[in-house]
């Protein structure tokens, strides 16, 4: 049983669009919400993190979660060709057995 | 200063083999993870230790060991490798508790041919 499912891609767009990553979860218990990005050939890094519901804004992208609905949701405003990676949703490490969404690899075409 | 490494960063063996992959964190964190990662980027967790006591064993054949010998240290051991072991292995670390971010290291490209 998967704790969060994420929104297949992988994703093409072009740059300067603004993109929208989607994830869900199961338990309502859940506080905290990730976001990792992983370029290739690299290790997953924490992107941002949010606690309980509401948004988060770091620079260009903004994280947000719908408790209601348990929905987990990452926006990229302005994207550029340097975003371009794969991007996980998480739950904290210790919540469970399966606390990664599968990821959805972003292309932003110049 | 690297936070969570791991050796080889590249591994090429035949069938049949038995490998290891070391991973050490300097973080001074509590709790270690073996995830792999397959070549559609899903990410699975294989073993989680807490303070060098196994918390977690996911559904992995028993081919794979996990042996921690201290609670910065966390290696992997596989025997009798298959072709479908092919994949990337991460190492990872976290504070445990409510803690809310696992470091990574750069991952183990395992080919086994």
């Amino acid at each position: 049983q998967k704790e969060v499912e994420q929104d297949p891609g992988p994703l093409s767009v072009p740059e300067g669009a603004i993109v929208s990553l989607n994830c869900t979860y199961s338990n309502s218990a859940f506080q905290y919400f990730m976001w990792y990005r992983q370029y290739s050939r690299k290790g997953p890094e924490l992107l941002m993190y949010t606690y309980s519901s509401g948004n988060k804004e770091d620079g260009r992208f903004t994280a947000q979660v719908d408790k209601s609905s348990k929905y987990i949701s990452l926006f990229i405003r302005d994207s550029q060709p340097s975003d371009s990676a794969t991007y996980l949703c998480a739950l904290p490490p210790n919540a469970g057995k399966s606390t990664f969404g599968d990821g959805t690899t972003l292309t932003v075409k110049p | 200063d690297t936070a969570v490494s791991q050796t080889p960063k590249y591994l090429v063996t035949q069938m049949g083999n038995d490998k290891s992959i070391k991973c050490e964190q300097n973080l001074g964190h509590d709790t270690m993870y073996w995830y792999k990662q397959d070549s559609k980027k899903f990410l699975k967790i294989m073993f989680s230790y807490n303070n060098k006591e196994l918390i977690i064993n996911e559904t992995v054949p028993n081919r794979f060991s996990p042996k921690s010998p201290d609670k910065a240290h966390l290696n992997l051991h596989i025997n009798s490798l298959e072709l479908g072991d092919s994949a990337v292995y991460f190492c990872a670390s976290s504070q445990g508790g409510s803690s809310t971010e696992a470091f990574f290291g750069q991952g183990t490209r395992l080919t086994v041919v």
